[in-house]
């Protein structure tokens, strides 16, 4: 069966520092994979998408990126966190004919 | 780009029905689903409709699909405390593509 792992579930980084948090996916093969953002309070903001390995699509400018080094794994990133980037990010994966299967979630406070 | 509108918020009593309505825009999307988020945590599938149906019972849920107007709703009979949550509709078109709509915080009285 499939699962999907996203980790760390908080996280408490200084302003300027870097970020990555990670995301796998187990049982399925060339998912579709998403990161979304949802800050306090407020809706689902698609952050990036990847239809394949080193295929990322950008929703919003932003201070982030995306990664795929491998079928299965998507990576969030930033070289310089600002205050702004606080909020809860969510990873998710799809299929055609399939639900969409959602992370945990990591809550991320930039101090 | 797919549209997926909902209202913010949504107050009823317990034991009262709710009903939590969503709109979309791409008339291509396949499936359509209701996820429910309880406080900090991720998001949990409630229920999904394929496209070419009109309803969908699920014991308190119901999903009504009016494609023509692209409108969907989400019935929840005998809302409990326990329903208290954020309900967001999603879409997914015919490339595979999800969207979400901004959420709608549901607020069960006692």
């Amino acid at each position: 069966s499939q699962t999907i792992h996203q980790w760390p579930a908080t996280l408490v980084q200084p302003v300027g520092s870097p970020l990555s948090l990670e995301c796998t996916v187990e049982g399925t093969s060339n998912p579709n994979l998403y990161w979304y953002r949802q800050a306090a309070g407020r809706g689902l903001q698609l952050l990036f998408y990847s239809v394949g390995i080193g295929q990322i699509s950008s929703e919003v400018p932003q201070n982030l990126s995306a990664s795929r080094p491998q079928d299965r794994q998507f990576i969030l990133s930033s070289k310089k966190l600002l205050l702004s980037d606080s909020g809860f990010y969510l990873c998710a994966w799809s299929e055609v004919g399939t639900e969409a299967f959602f992370g945990q979630g990591t809550r991320l406070t930039v101090v | 780009g797919e549209d997926v509108e909902q209202s913010l918020f949504l107050s009823v009593r317990e034991g009262d029905s709710s009903v939590i309505n969503c709109t979309y825009t791409d008339s291509s999307s396949t499936y359509l689903y209701w996820y429910k988020q309880e406080p900090g945590a991720g998001l949990q599938l409630l229920t999904y409709i394929f496209s070419n149906m009109d309803m969908k019972q699920d014991q308190r849920l119901t999903v009504l699909l009016n494609k023509k107007d692209k409108h969907l709703s989400l019935r929840i009979a005998d809302t409990q405390t326990g329903d208290s949550a954020i309900y967001f509709c999603a879409a997914k078109n015919a490339g595979n593509m999800l969207t979400f709509g901004g959420g709608t915080r549901l607020m069960v009285k006692p």
